[in-house]
């Protein structure tokens, strides 16, 4: 079973949508969590931590759910420039604290 | 400076050369990484440095040789590789190994021919 684990997508969404990422993670010793965002033949970069609570940047949301080993990413008010390939990263010691990333969903955002 | 630097942006190289992929940050970061990305899969982790000294080799092959000669420098040589070394190297820092936060330069692109 791979550590991390993403739908690839691709999700398909028209400008204004609401579209929600799910990933989970097998290893229950897993510390932080994170979104990163990766544009074709770019490096990934991050988009936003993922914490317990939950937590928002503008239009993005992400949620965590430790107990069923689940990360999530809303994203509102779907704009042209949010087309990307997401990933779903998570570290802790067991990894030697190294980002361990998800397969990435790919979204494509239409006029 | 906010940036992780990697030279050269692409690369092509034949099986028996050898070659050296280099990544600068001036940001004081202790910890610098390498990672190996083919294309439509995730970025995969080869090797950890920690204050220079290398913490995690994620059994990579020995053609690829990393040095890390300073606290700002990395460097990946590269010798005798195959085709199916093809691949994006992307290198990151962050402040500390357990830090959460990493820059990742925008890579090297790597053909071998």
């Amino acid at each position: 079973r791979k550590e991390v684990e993403q739908d690839p997508g691709p999700f398909n969404v028209p400008e204004g949508a609401t579209v929600a990422f799910n990933c989970t993670y097998s290893n229950s010793a897993s510390q932080s969590f994170f979104w990163y965002r990766q544009d074709c033949r770019k490096e990934p970069k991050l988009l936003m931590s993922v914490y317990s609570s939950g937590n928002e940047d503008g239009r993005f949301t992400a949620q965590l759910n430790r107990a069923s080993q689940y990360i999530s990413l809303l994203i509102r008010d779907s704009k042209l420039s949010d087309s990307a390939t997401y990933l779903c990263v998570v570290n802790g010691k067991n990894s030697g604290y190294a980002l361990n990333f998800g397969k990435g969903t790919s979204l494509l955002v239409t006029p | 400076d906010t940036e992780v630097t990697q030279t050269p942006k692409h690369l092509v190289m034949g099986m028996t050369n050898k070659k050296s992929l280099k990544c600068e940050q001036h940001m004081g970061h202790r910890a610098m990484y390498w990672y190996k990305q083919k294309a439509k899969k995730p970025p995969e982790l080869m090797f950890v440095y920690s204050y220079e000294k290398l913490s995690i080799n994620e059994s990579v092959p020995s053609r690829f040789s990393p040095e890390c000669p300073n606290s700002s420098l990395l460097n990946l040589h590269l010798h005798a590789l195959q085709p199916e070394d093809s691949a994006l190297y992307l290198c990151a820092s962050s402040q500390e190994v357990a830090d959460l936060s990493y820059t990742f330069g925008s890579g090297t692109r790597l053909t071998v021919v």
